[in-house]
C-alpha cells in the first residue's frame, strides 16, 4: 500500500545537527514533489520545505532557511531532511508528506508518515 | 506570506449537530485550499480538497465551501469519531496553515 515512513529522530544538543529520512513505498516516488511539514508539542502544523519532483527546485520556510536541507534520492524512494544548527525552538514531530497529484508540486496532502519526534534539549 | 486564520479556535458541540469552521485568508488563494482532520498523537487525515471536493473515503458530512478568501468547513452532524482538531491549509502560494480548530464535545 502507498506508504511513507520517517526515521531519524532524537534527542541533539542545541547546536548540533540530525538527519531525517522518509522512505517511500507503493506509488511512484519519482513522480511526486515532496514536503516536510512539523508540529512542535501541542501547536498547530507548519511547513517546513518542498523538493520538486527531480529534485531540481527546492524551497524553505523562513524559520529554517540557511539551516536545514531538503533531498531526496529517486533510486532509493528516500527522502531526506539535513537538519544542522538545531535550536529549542526546532522541537517537533517531524512529518513527510505527499500532494494528491503528481502534477502539482504544491498541493493538498493525501499521504503522511507516521512523523519522528526531534526534540531539541542540552 | 499567507496567513491562515481559523475561527473559532474551540468549538464545543454535541452529537448530531451540525459545525461550521470557518478559515479566512489574507490575500485571495482562489480555490486552492484543504482541510484536514488530526487526532492526537496521528498524523493529519486530508478531508477537503480544492475547497469544496470530498476526499475519497471521507463521509459526505463533511463539506467545503468558499473561494478567494473565506472559506468554510461543515460537518453536518457530528458523530463521536469526529471530535478531534481541524486544520485548514492554503495551498496557492507553496504552504500555509490554519492554526486549528479543537472541536471537543459540549
Amino acid at each position: 500500500q502507498v506508504q511513507l515512513v520517517e526515521s531519524g529522530g532524537g534527542v541533539v544538543q542545541p547546536g548540533r545537527s540530525l538527519r531525517l529520512s522518509c522512505a517511500a513505498s507503493g506509488f511512484t516516488f519519482s513522480s511526486y514533489g515532496m514536503h516536510w511539514v512539523r508540529q512542535a508539542p501541542g501547536k498547530g502544523l507548519e511547513w517546513v520545505a518542498v523538493i520538486w519532483y527531480d529534485g531540481s527546485n527546492k524551497y524553505y520556510a523562513d524559520s529554517v532557511k540557511g539551516r536545514f536541507t531538503i533531498s531526496r534520492d529517486n533510486s532509493k524512494n528516500t527522502l531526506y531532511l539535513q537538519m544542522n544548527s538545531l535550536r529549542a525552538e526546532d522541537t517537533a514531530v517531524y512529518y513527510c508528506a505527499r500532494p494528491t497529484v503528481d502534477t502539482a508540486m504544491v498541493f493538498a496532502f493525501d499521504i503522511w508518515g507516521q512523523g519522528t519526534m526531534v526534540t531539541v534539549s542540552s | 506570506d499567507i496567513q491562515m486564520t481559523q475561527s473559532p479556535s474551540t468549538l464545543s458541540a454535541s452529537v448530531g449537530d451540525r459545525v461550521t469552521i470557518t478559515c479566512r485568508a489574507s490575500q485571495s488563494i482562489s480555490s486552492w485550499l484543504a482541510w484536514y482532520q488530526q487526532k492526537p498523537g496521528k498524523a493529519p487525515k486530508l478531508l477537503i480538497y480544492k475547497a469544496s471536493s470530498l476526499e475519497s473515503g471521507v463521509p459526505s458530512r463533511f463539506s467545503g465551501s468558499g473561494s478567494g478568501t473565506e472559506f468554510t468547513l461543515t460537518i453536518s452532524s457530528l458523530q463521536p469519531d469526529d471530535f478531534a482538531t481541524y486544520y485548514c491549509q492554503q495551498y496557492n502560494s507553496f504552504i500555509t496553515f490554519g492554526q486549528g480548530t479543537r472541536l471537543e464535545i459540549k
